[in-house]
């Protein structure tokens, strides 16, 4: 089975802070996504990457960047995090083609004080 | 523009049959997606529909009619543990391009 890990469940940060949530897959996947899960909102893409170094804005890319040196890892990067940017994360991966399973990580909850 | 419309929330009882719908208008079809999220956890897989008509997987279902831009999946002999939020997502366009989600219908399933 695919596994994506996301390295941390639960962060608390304070306003200002860089903050980074790091994602691997284990399989080998070409296409990894950065989503924010917010209740009566869903799931909001944020940034996606469909290869090596490659990365292309989603639908809210506003203060965030990514960061995909290696193909098992995508890392979210928020430069200087605000408490509207707490949230559920999700990272998710997926064998090249849209018509491939989404495999989700477990996320990682954030909260900005 | 792409808009996704799934109810927000259903109650059901152990042991019936519920059916969730998701309408959407998106640019493109290629394809619709339903997964499964329990609370606290990563959304699951659950079906994929291409073509119209029904696919059957034990004890859930999905239906996709493209021509009416509409889809359901139906739980059948509701279990308590199937208390969960069902998301739909659509895949646009071929290619690799993210799917599309709806916001999500979280069931609850009493006895």
């Amino acid at each position: 089975d695919v596994k994506v890990t996301q390295s941390s469940r639960y962060l608390v940060k304070r306003t200002g802070e860089k903050v980074f949530l790091e994602c691997v897959q284990d399989m080998d996947h070409e296409n990894m996504f950065w989503y924010r899960q917010d209740p009566g909102l869903g799931l909001r893409l944020i940034y996606f990457s469909y290869d090596v170094k490659m990365k292309e804005k989603g639908d809210i890319p506003e203060g965030y960047s990514v960061s995909r040196e290696k193909k098992e890892r995508f890392s979210l990067i928020l430069e200087s995090a605000s408490t509207n940017q707490t949230s559920m994360y999700l990272c998710a991966s997926r064998r090249d083609s849209g018509a491939n399973v989404l495999t989700f990580g477990a996320g990682s909850r954030l909260t900005v004080l | 523009g792409q808009n996704i419309d799934q109810p927000t929330e259903m109650t059901a009882t152990e042991g019936a049959i519920v059916q969730i719908n998701c309408t959407y208008q998106t640019s493109g079809f290629n394809g619709l997606f339903w997964y499964q999220q329990h609370a606290g956890e990563a959304p699951t897989f659950l079906s994929y529909n291409v073509l119209d008509g029904l696919e059957e997987k034990g004890r859930f279902s999905s239906f996709l009619s493209r021509s009416k831009g509409y889809s359901y999946l139906l739980l059948k002999e509701l279990q308590m543990k199937d208390s969960a939020s069902y998301l739909c997502a659509v895949r646009e366009e071929s290619g690799n391009t993210p799917l599309v989600f709806g916001k999500g219908t979280r069931l609850s399933v009493i006895a």
